[in-house]
Parts: structure tokens; sequence; C-alpha cells
């Protein structure tokens, strides 16, 4: 079956430092990723969406200066969490989804900022 | 808004019995229909997708599509402990839309 692989799995890093997360889908095309962010007992919330090439849409209410995605290629996109503070600890999983593929999520990573 | 709605649960099922899970949409444009099963503290993974009214089987699940109706549910047949976990219901629209999530069905199969 399609695979994404999300890297990486758990960062912990200090307050106002940026991380990058990767997303790669490994054997589909991905003409578009999305981004996801899910606290803890709560539904998944979309960060946002991207297709290959093309600035990211961001949904109502996510920082785009803050969380800065990349979709640079077919089968690669970063989010990059911007001088990270504590209400940014989160689980962030990306998805992604070809022409004749459904959507399918990375494994997620789990960010803690201390 | 379009909405997908699930009962939240927790829907508790002895083991070898089937579950259940439904759930209804609010946007009649709606083309494709997907259930992911997540369980606690990891990422969804797509388990069923359905494009057209009626049934579609896979082992253990079967996913049922009424577009009349809006609604899509998901049976497990012959559940297991390892089945219980939450379940989401997805929803895409024509076009590159994302897909709207119900907030997720948590099943309980008990041993």
């Amino acid at each position: 079956g399609a695979v994404v692989s999300q890297h990486p799995s758990w960062v912990i890093c200090k307050s106002g430092t940026s991380v990058k997360i990767e997303c790669r889908s490994l054997d589909f095309q991905a003409t578009t990723m999305f981004w996801y962010r899910q606290f803890p007992k709560q539904s998944l919330m979309l960060m946002a969406t991207s297709n290959e090439g093309s600035k990211a849409t961001y949904e109502q209410g996510v920082e785009k200066d803050k969380f800065l995605i990349n979709h640079a290629s077919l089968t690669l996109s970063t989010l990059t969490v911007t001088s990270a503070h504590p209400e940014d600890s989160s689980f962030y999983i990306c998805s992604a989804r070809g022409s004749d593929q459904p959507q399918h999520f990375g494994d997620g990573t789990r960010l803690s900022i201390l | 808004q379009k909405e997908v709605e699930q009962n939240s649960g927790p829907l508790s099922v002895p083991e070898g019995a089937i579950a259940s899970l439904n759930c209804t949409y609010s946007d009649r444009g709606s083309q494709s229909f997907f259930w992911y099963r997540q369980y606690s503290g990891k990422s969804p993974e797509l388990i069923m997708f359905i494009y057209s009214n009626g049934d579609k089987e896979d082992g253990r699940f079967t996913a049922q599509l009424n577009k009349a109706s809006q609604y899509v549910s998901l049976l497990i047949r012959d559940s297991q402990p390892s089945d219980s976990a939450t379940y989401l219901c997805a929803v895409k629209g024509m076009g590159n839309t994302p897909l709207v999530f119900g907030k997720g069905t948590r099943l309980s199969v008990i041993a």
C-alpha cells in the first residue's frame, strides 16, 4: 500500500527554536499534501493544504509566518515551526494524496517545546 | 458549512460480534468516502474507501454508502480486541478539496 514517511517522529527543543518536519510520499506522486495538528484527546485540525509548486493554503487562524510550508516536489513537503513556544507543543501529522491515490497519513511528529 | 457527524461513543461490543459504525454528512455533492482507524497516540490509518452506492467488502470490513440518505457506515465482523480504536469517517467533495473529518467514534471490543 501507499506509504507516507514523516520525520522526525519526536522532537524536544527549547523555546525559540525553529523545527523542521519532513513528509515524503515513498511510492506515489503526491499532488497534494496536508498538514494537521492534534492535541490530546481532540480531533484532527487541518492547518494547511499544499499543492506541488504552489503556495500553501492555510486554514483560518493558522499563522502562515509561524508555520512555513514548502512543497517543492511531488514527493516532499516540509513544515517549519518558527520560533516555537510551549503552546506549539502538539502532535503534527502530514498526509498526502495522489491523482489516483486516496489520502494517506504519515506516522506523525510529537513536538515538545520546553 | 460542510459537516460530518459521528456518534462519539464509546461503542462497546463483545469479542466476535459485529461492530457497526455510522456517519452522516451534510454536503450532497460529496464524491468519496473514507474510514480511518486511529489508535491512541498514533496517526490515522486508511482502512476503507467507497465511491459508489452499495456495499464494499474487504476482509472483515464492509463499508456501506447511501448517497440519497447521506449516510455511510462501517461494519466490522468478528470484532477483535485489537480493533479497539477511534474510527474516523471522512468525506471529500468535488475537485482538489481537503477531506472533512467527523470527530470519530471510539470503539471498545471487550474480550
